[in-house]
């Protein structure tokens, strides 16, 4: 069964330091992988995805995330925070063949402290 | 113009009512979602459905009965509700079963069981 593993419940920065928000996934078949944001009292939205093309991704607002497949992870990196980074932030995983659910990960919040 | 839109966005109701949350999306996508994200902020997948048709149905109460009368909706009626119903529903769409493209998500509706 796929599963996705973020570590680390909450994660502080100072911005303009780099962020790192990290995700391990448990795939029996190569994954597809996201990021997705949730900004408070908000859907979730995509920041970036990996389907098997370029290992390292670049999305939205800056962010990027590298495939390693050796490592079974699927890292999430911002070179400078913003204030307007701090969310919740979901890694998530599915596969190809037919009808795949996305599973989630249980979230990492992140805060940026001025 | 909203993508995906959900309504009510705040439900709140007594024990053993019966509701009904409503979800559209506008984007043409074929497959549509609903998700339940506890206070915790995990989130599950309930149901999904591919034009009309259902093809996930996770292990949910039978009191969680999802309707979709065309593609662009999806809804979701839940019977003789419960405390531990409480929780924030999302609706999600995408397009060709959703495999790598990822899910664009409804601003949820947040249901307060009493």
């Amino acid at each position: 069964a796929q599963s996705v593993t973020q570590l680390g419940s909450h994660v502080s920065v100072s911005e303009g330091a780099l962020v790192l928000l990290r995700c391990n996934y448990s795939s029996s078949v190569p994954p597809y992988l996201f990021w997705y944001v949730q900004y408070p009292n908000q859907g979730l939205q995509l920041l970036l995805k990996y389907t098997s093309a370029a290992t390292l991704v670049k999305g939205i607002n800056g962010f990027e995330a590298e495939f390693k497949k050796s490592e079974t992870s699927f890292h999430l990196t911002k070179p400078s925070a913003h204030m307007r980074d701090a969310a919740e932030y979901f890694c998530a995983v599915s596969y190809s063949g037919g009808y795949q659910k996305v599973t989630f990960g249980t979230g990492t919040k992140l805060q940026v402290i001025p | 113009d909203t993508a995906v839109s959900q309504t009510p966005k705040y439900l709140v109701t007594q024990m053993g009512n019966d509701k009904s949350i409503k979800c559209e999306q506008n984007l043409g996508h074929d497959t549509m979602y609903w998700y339940k994200q506890d206070s915790k902020k995990f989130l599950k997948i309930m149901f999904s459905y591919n034009n009309k048709e259902l093809i996930i149905n996770e292990t949910v109460p039978n009191r969680f009965s999802p309707k979709s009368p065309d593609k662009a909706h999806l809804n979701l009626h839940i019977n003789s509700l419960e405390l531990g119903d409480s929780a924030v529903y999302f609706c999600a769409s995408s397009p060709l079963g959703g495999v790598g493209y990822g899910y664009t998500f409804g601003s949820g509706t947040r249901l307060t069981v009493v």
